[in-house]
């Protein structure tokens, strides 16, 4: 089936720090999402990518959609402490079914 | 935000006994998900609906079921709950295909002793 890969679990960076996540998959998506979930709420959706080579900014957040479309990345720039949380990937490939990453755990040191 | 409540947000039980989990939406949304959420597991789709008494399985169903009777309810139900369906619940919604994007109640957070 249709998985994505999303590591490291964890990552620690510093306040101001830049951070770029990766999403990976062996299988083609036709959509990449992004959400992050605060601690004890749910997912809430950051960005939305539907075409190939599409580069999309949200604030300090940019998402892209890789060419292959096997994978997606998300960069966070000039971070600060509210950016802590779980950044999960999904995407929408062949099964037209919504698949998820495990999600990355992003700890800001102040 | 998305309209969604998930209600209780808070549950407590004892292992064998029965337990529903509600998830009310006002968008109208056609879809309507229930996850669970482990450390190191991620998401893990439970059961889905795609329309009023329409339903189908997720990829971890076993021990769980699930109600619509209407279009805005959702109901997830652990007819004996057990210690290993310990876990936050998440209700989702989305609107027209089904790999549309998904929209995501405030969770429920279920402990079962």
């Amino acid at each position: 089936g249709q998985q994505l890969n999303q590591s490291p679990q964890s990552m620690f960076i510093q306040e101001g720090e830049d951070v770029s996540m990766n999403c990976t998959s062996s299988s083609i998506f036709n959509t990449w999402l992004w959400y992050k979930q605060d601690p004890g709420e749910g997912p809430v959706l950051l960005i939305a990518l539907y075409k190939a080579g599409e580069l999309t900014s949200n604030g300090r957040l940019t998402a892209q959609f890789g060419i292959t479309r096997k994978d997606s990345f998300l960069n966070i720039s000039a971070s600060i402490p509210s950016d802590v949380g779980i950044y999960f990937c999904a995407g929408t490939g062949a099964n037209s079914k919504l698949t998820f990453g495990k999600g990355i755990t992003l700890s800001v040191r102040p | 935000d998305a309209g969604i409540t998930q209600s209780p947000r808070h549950k407590v039980t004892e292992t064998g006994t029965p337990v529903t989990l509600r998830c009310h939406q006002t968008e109208n949304h056609r879809y309507m998900y229930w996850y669970r959420q482990d450390p190191g597991h991620g998401l893990r789709l439970i059961h889905y609906s795609y329309g009023v008494k329409d339903t189908d399985k997720g990829e971890v169903s076993d021990g769980y079921s699930v109600s619509r009777s209407k279009t805005e309810d959702f109901l997830l139900t652990l007819e004996s709950a057990t210690s290993s369906q310990t876990s936050v619940y998440f209700c989702a919604i989305s609107d027209g295909r089904m790999g549309d994007i998904q929209y995501f109640g405030a969770g429920t957070r279920l402990s079962v002793l």
